[in-house]
């Protein structure tokens, strides 16, 4: 069974860039599509994007202008960058393997709270 | 984007209910609507997919049923460990969206 664990800085300042890494074990990341979603506190689940282990990327359009997902093959990672984060942007953030050929999302990593603060 | 509604936000039942949340898409999106499980402090468990297909492993007591832009996800008879949260989402367009949620609490 494939397991999924994000990694990352947890307190990120306002206007800075978040990165994320999500490392893939129990599997390999080829041939599947791999995806990145958040839960702010208290509140529901949001698709931030996808990619596939070729490099190809989807993003949610809310968000398309300040995200970046990439894929490292020879590591077994995938990575999220979002650039000038707010507030707003403090959330549980989830890896997470995308079904493929269908857009839902089959395992989940733990998920790692990212809270945006000076 | 296609706007996912559901009801109700929270639903108090007891061990042996049989219950039903509803979802509601702001535009038609055939079947394509997941529902997931969500406990505190965890990740969410695909339950359903293709608004009726039960996911591998998943008790069948839990039902998805619906097309269009309505939708439902049953548990025949609640157990102790299907108290949480529970999701929609649809995978029509490309945002790819979530419901708020719906809490189910222990009557």
């Amino acid at each position: 069974q494939v397991q999924l664990q994000e990694s990352g800085p947890g307190l990120v300042k306002p206007s800075e860039t978040l990165s994320l890494t999500c490392s893939v074990s129990g599997g390999s990341i080829s041939g599947y599509y791999w995806s990145w979603i958040r839960q702010p506190p208290g509140k529901g689940l949001e698709w931030i994007g996808y990619t596939y282990y070729s490099g190809s990327t989807n993003y949610n359009p809310s968000l398309e202008s300040r995200v970046s997902i990439s894929v490292d093959t020879s590591k077994n990672q995938f990575s999220l960058k979002l650039s000038s984060v707010t507030a707003a942007d403090t959330a549980v953030y989830y890896c997470a393997r995308r079904r493929v050929g269908v857009v839902i999302f089959e395992n989940w990593g733990q998920g790692t709270l990212v809270t945006v603060s000076s | 984007d296609i706007q996912m509604t559901q009801s109700p936000s929270t639903l108090s039942a007891s061990v042996g209910d049989r219950v039903t949340i509803t979802c509601r898409a702001s535009e038609s999106i055939s079947s394509w609507l997941a529902w997931y499980q969500q406990k505190p402090e965890k990740a969410p468990k695909l339950l359903i997919y293709k608004a009726s297909s039960l996911e591998g492993g998943v008790p069948s007591r839990f039902s998805g049923s619906g097309s269009g832009t309505e939708f439902t996800l049953t548990i025949s008879s609640l157990q102790p460990d299907d108290f949480a949260t529970y999701y929609c989402q649809q995978y029509s367009s490309s945002s790819y969206t979530f419901g708020q949620g719906t809490k189910l609490e222990i009557k």
